[in-house]
C-alpha cells in the first residue's frame, strides 16, 4: 500500500485566498483524521471522521475552515479566506477503528500564507 | 477532558546509552490507549508503541519499552541503546473509547554521538 497520500506537499497562497488540502487514506482504514502542527500550539486535531462521517469538529478553529469526506478514500480540508496565522504543517492520518489503534499519518501539507 | 503532559521539552542522551522520556496523562474514563509516536527530521509520524489501559503488562517494542503505571496516569518510554536515528520529536497521546485523540506537546530527544 502506498499509505496515506496527501497533496499539494507545499501550498504557499497569499491571504484571502482559498486553499484546498486533499488526503487519500489508506485503503479499508475508516477513521480519517486531520492535524495542524505549529511551533506554539503544536499538534492539533482538527477534525476526524469515522465510516465518512465526522464525529468530532470541535477542534476546527473557526468558519473559515471546513472539511469533507465524500467517500471511503478521499478527504478535503478546505480554508476560506485564508489568513497568515493559518500557517502551519496539515496532517491527515488513516486507522482502523477510530483512535484505539495506529494512526498511519501522512507526509503532509505545509501551507504558508502571506 | 482529556489532557497529556510531557515536562520535558528536550533532552539529550549519549548513543549506546539508555534515556526515559515522561508522560502523564488526565482521564476519567477506564477504557483508553496510550501511544508514544516519533517525529524525526523528515517531519514523518511513526508509531513507536501502544498500550490498552486494561492491559497491566507493559508494551515492548525491540528497544522501546514503557513503564505504564495506572494508577499515576504515568506513561514513561525508555529507549535503550539509543543509536542516532533515534534523534526526533516524540509525542505521547491518549485515546478515550469514543471521545477525542490527544497529543501532548512533545519532548525533543537528540542523541549525541
Amino acid at each position: 500500500d502506498a499509505g496515506v497520500i496527501q497533496s499539494p506537499r507545499h501550498e504557499v497562497t497569499e491571504m484571502g485566498q482559498e486553499v484546498t488540502l486533499r488526503c487519500k487514506p489508506i485503503s479499508g482504514h475508516n477513521s480519517l483524521f486531520w492535524y495542524r502542527q505549529t511551533m506554539m500550539r503544536g499538534l492539533e486535531l482538527l477534525i476526524y471522521f469515522n465510516n465518512n462521517v465526522p464525529i468530532d469538529d470541535s477542534g476546527m478553529p473557526e468558519d473559515r475552515f471546513s472539511a469533507k469526506m465524500p467517500n471511503a478514500s478521499f478527504s478535503t480540508l478546505k480554508i476560506q479566506p485564508s489568513e497568515p496565522r493559518d500557517s502551519a504543517v496539515y496532517f491527515c492520518a488513516s486507522s482502523h477503528r477510530q483512535g484505539a489503534n495506529e494512526q498511519y499519518f501522512g507526509p503532509g501539507t505545509r501551507l504558508t500564507v502571506t | 477532558a482529556q489532557t497529556v503532559t510531557q515536562s520535558q521539552p528536550e533532552m539529550s542522551v549519549q548513543e549506546a546509552e539508555t534515556v526515559t522520556l515522561s508522560c502523564t496523562y488526565d482521564t476519567s474514563e477506564s477504557n483508553y490507549y496510550l501511544f508514544w509516536y516519533k517525529q524525526p527530521p523528515s517531519r514523518q509520524m511513526i508509531l513507536v508503541i501502544r498500550q490498552e489501559a486494561y492491559k497491566q503488562q507493559n508494551a515492548t517494542e525491540n528497544r522501546f519499552s514503557v513503564n505504564f503505571q495506572k494508577a499515576a496516569k504515568s506513561f514513561s518510554l525508555k529507549i535503550s541503546d539509543s543509536q542516532l536515528g533515534d534523534t526526533a520529536m516524540y509525542f505521547c497521546a491518549s485515546y478515550n473509547y469514543g471521545q477525542n485523540f490527544v497529543f501532548g506537546p512533545g519532548t525533543r530527544l537528540s542523541v549525541l554521538p
